[in-house]
């Protein structure tokens, strides 16, 4: 069965609107979880480390006020993009670092700004 | 950043056939993984690759870390159908959890 779970899987909204995202470890508790972008065509770009009890660690060019990134629990990481515009339409993907180093990855939110 | 050149960008096949993918870097990486993405959804990982002349096949799918580190093959034998995606190499260095990927390779099997 899945091990990450994402939610929603498909999202669509107006531009100036936040938009959350939630990453779920269902196997294990994970201290990190990341977070990445696809846009169409192209290939995964990491854009946060996300880090239990702890502020997220950014890539480079990643606006942490815009992408918000909550890890509350060994089990749940949230995504919230603010004030999204359509530049920000993308495909995003966590993953979980599980064990045996392993990642697994979720299934993927698709967020359509308008 | 780091890149990975992954090769070809696309290929179309008729079943049946082997196909052959590779990904260089021209930095060392200390893991390679080999992932599947099908449309709207979350890559899903193949093989896993931890060490330096490493071989380790998967069903229909085989893969090699280098020798140099600096690059890794995916082959896939006798193609179905179902082997249609994109094919993503991913690498990390000594130390860090952090994943370059590779621009994937976008593979068509014709029945």
């Amino acid at each position: 069965g899945a091990v990450v779970s994402q939610h929603p899987s498909r999202v669509i909204c107006k531009s100036g609107t936040s938009v959350k995202i939630e990453c779920r470890s269902l196997d294990f508790q994970a201290t990190t979880m990341f977070w990445y972008r696809q846009f169409p065509k192209q290939s995964l770009m990491l854009m946060a480390t996300s880090n239990e009890g702890s502020k997220a660690t950014y890539e480079q060019g990643v606006e942490k006020d815009k992408f918000l990134i909550n890890h509350a629990s060994l089990t749940l990481s949230t995504l919230t993009v603010t004030s999204a515009h359509p530049e920000d339409s993308s495909f995003y993907i966590c993953s979980v670092r599980g064990r045996n180093e392993k990642l697994f990855f979720g299934s993927g939110t698709q967020l359509s700004v308008l | 950043g780091q890149q990975l050149n992954q090769s070809p960008q696309s290929m179309f096949i008729q079943e049946g056939e082997d196909v052959s993918m590779n990904c260089t870097s021209s930095s060392i990486f200390n893991t390679w993984l080999w992932y599947k993405q099908d449309p709207g959804e979350g890559p899903v990982l193949l093989i896993a690759l931890y060490k330096a002349g490493e071989l380790t096949s998967n069903g229909r799918l085989t893969a090699q870390f280098g020798i140099t580190r600096k690059d890794s093959f995916l082959n896939i034998s006798a193609s179905i159908p179902s082997d249609v995606g994109i094919y993503f190499c991913a690498g990390a260095q000594g130390g860090s959890e952090k994943l370059v990927f590779g621009k994937g390779t976008k593979l068509t099997v014709n029945p």
